[in-house]
């Protein structure tokens, strides 16, 4: 079955610096790779996603880009403000999500004011 | 997440009882996950249904763990009898006809004491 591994597993920066995520999936199969990002006590929201056929995808503040070839993606956020600070997992899935999502294991971004 | 509600939000239970939590999804989806969540193991898939029927149910941890949805707006997930180990958090999820993107609920917060 498919692994993802994700890192750094806790992440400060300071507010408005930019924050890099990475993580690395396993099954070359996989061909949808969605962000969530989790506040306390929330179920996690799905902030971004990219399909294997494209490299990579901006919406305002946060991009995703993705390595086929290496079988690894990334979350990028630029200008960092403190509404940022969450857990957030990578995810991988084949059939578009339809099997289900295999998630990473979350990185704790802390923004410091 | 305000497609999806589930019950209870939050639940404390002696071990060896019986256990069961609901999710009303929005209509329109064609797919729908239980997942669990804990510090140790992260976001799990226990099992999911495609058009009301279970289609892999190997995340399920035990025999104790079962799942039904008899119709497309509602499922229940059971734990018989229930042990503290199980205490997690219980999301249910579902798959979006359009864009194929998975929603989450806000979660059923379980302690088995």
């Amino acid at each position: 079955g498919e692994n993802v591994e994700q890192h750094p597993s806790t992440l400060s920066v300071q507010e408005g610096d930019s924050a890099v995520i990475k993580c690395t999936y396993s099954d070359s199969a996989s061909n949808y790779f969605p962000w969530y990002k989790q506040e306390l006590g929330k179920g996690p929201q799905l902030i971004i996603d990219i399909r294997s056929n494209v490299g990579e995808k901006k919406d305002q503040r946060i991009a995703v880009t993705l390595n086929k070839t290496a079988k690894h993606f990334s979350l990028h956020i630029t200008e960092t403000q403190p509404e940022d600070s969450a857990v957030y997992f990578c995810a991988a899935s084949g059939w578009g999500g339809a099997d289900g999502l295999t998630f990473g294991k979350g990185t704790h971004l802390i923004i410091q004011p | 997440d305000a497609g999806v509600i589930q019950s209870p939000r939050h639940e404390v239970t002696e071990m060896g009882q019986e256990v069961t939590l609901r999710c009303k999804p929005i209509s329109g989806h064609n797919s729908l996950f239980w997942y669990r969540q804990t510090m140790m193991r992260g976001l799990e898939l226990l099992i999911y249904f495609n058009n009301n029927v279970p289609i892999d149910d190997s995340g399920m941890p035990e025999d104790r763990f079962s799942a039904k949805m008899p119709n497309a707006s509602f499922s229940t997930l059971k734990i018989q009898p229930s042990e503290p180990r199980d205490s997690a958090v219980y999301f249910c999820a579902f798959l979006t006809g359009s864009g194929n993107t998975i929603y989450f609920g806000e979660g059923s917060w379980l302690t088995v004491v």
